[in-house]
């Protein structure tokens, strides 16, 4: 079955790091590109950024350039959103997508990641 | 960046009525636009891309039109399954993807 797969719940302090996973599955990962969009609670999607996993070519929006990493490791077809210091503003669920690269619209979306920042 | 203004906010609709949204750009997207549909607590799913392409599976009482800076969804006979949330997504420019704010169509 093709698939991304998403780390679980998280729930942290502020000031705290964290790293959160996407595995693909059933598909090459280095022929596709994988995103990270962010959903406030009750509110709606915006996109962080995107990788390449095949050679780590990374792109940010410009809202969440420097607040967040991207990365990927292609030997476990998987690819990480994380943060050196958390803030109760990135309470969120965070959907990993997938895109070919030829057109960009996300054609499949992982089942999110809820991240919980509170003192 | 490309501003994404989705309407209505909401929509009361009844099972087997004619449902349309409409998504505008600030500037022309030529029929770089896919839409979305969530539902709650789940993750977002791909309806439609290119402005009016069903995704494989999608059933066809989906479609989609418009080009430029004008676009529509239209639902042809509201079914129980499609009370959800609606996104539209301009895909124009490399690295540069804005999601509309959100369509949430209610059962009336």
């Amino acid at each position: 079955e093709v698939q991304l797969v998403q780390s679980g719940a998280e729930v942290k302090k502020p000031g705290e790091s964290l790293k959160i996973s996407c595995k693909g599955s059933g598909y090459s990962i280095t022929s596709y590109w994988i995103g990270w969009v962010r959903q406030m609670p009750g509110r709606g999607l915006e996109w962080i950024g995107i990788i390449h996993p095949g050679d780590s070519e990374t792109r940010y929006s410009p809202s969440f350039q420097g607040q967040v990493t991207i990365s990927a490791d292609k030997s476990i077809s998987t690819a990480y959103l994380q943060w050196s210091s958390l803030r109760a503003t990135d309470t969120a669920t965070y959907y990993c997508v997938r895109s070919s690269g030829s057109f960009w619209y996300f054609d499949l979306w992982g089942h999110g990641t809820l991240v919980t920042v509170s003192s | 960046d490309i501003q994404m203004t989705q309407s209505p906010s909401t929509l009361s609709a009844s099972v087997g009525d004619r449902v349309t949204i409409t998504c505008r750009a600030s500037q022309s997207i030529s029929s770089w636009l896919a839409w979305y549909q969530q539902k709650p607590g789940k993750a977002p799913k791909l309806l439609i891309y290119k402005a009016s392409t069903l995704q494989s599976g999608v059933p066809s009482r989906f479609s989609g039109s418009g080009s430029g800076t004008e676009f529509t969804l239209t639902i042809s006979s509201l079914q129980p399954d499609d009370f959800a949330t609606y996104y539209c997504q301009q895909y124009n420019n490399f690295s540069q993807w804005t999601f509309g704010q959100g369509t949430k169509v209610e059962i009336k």
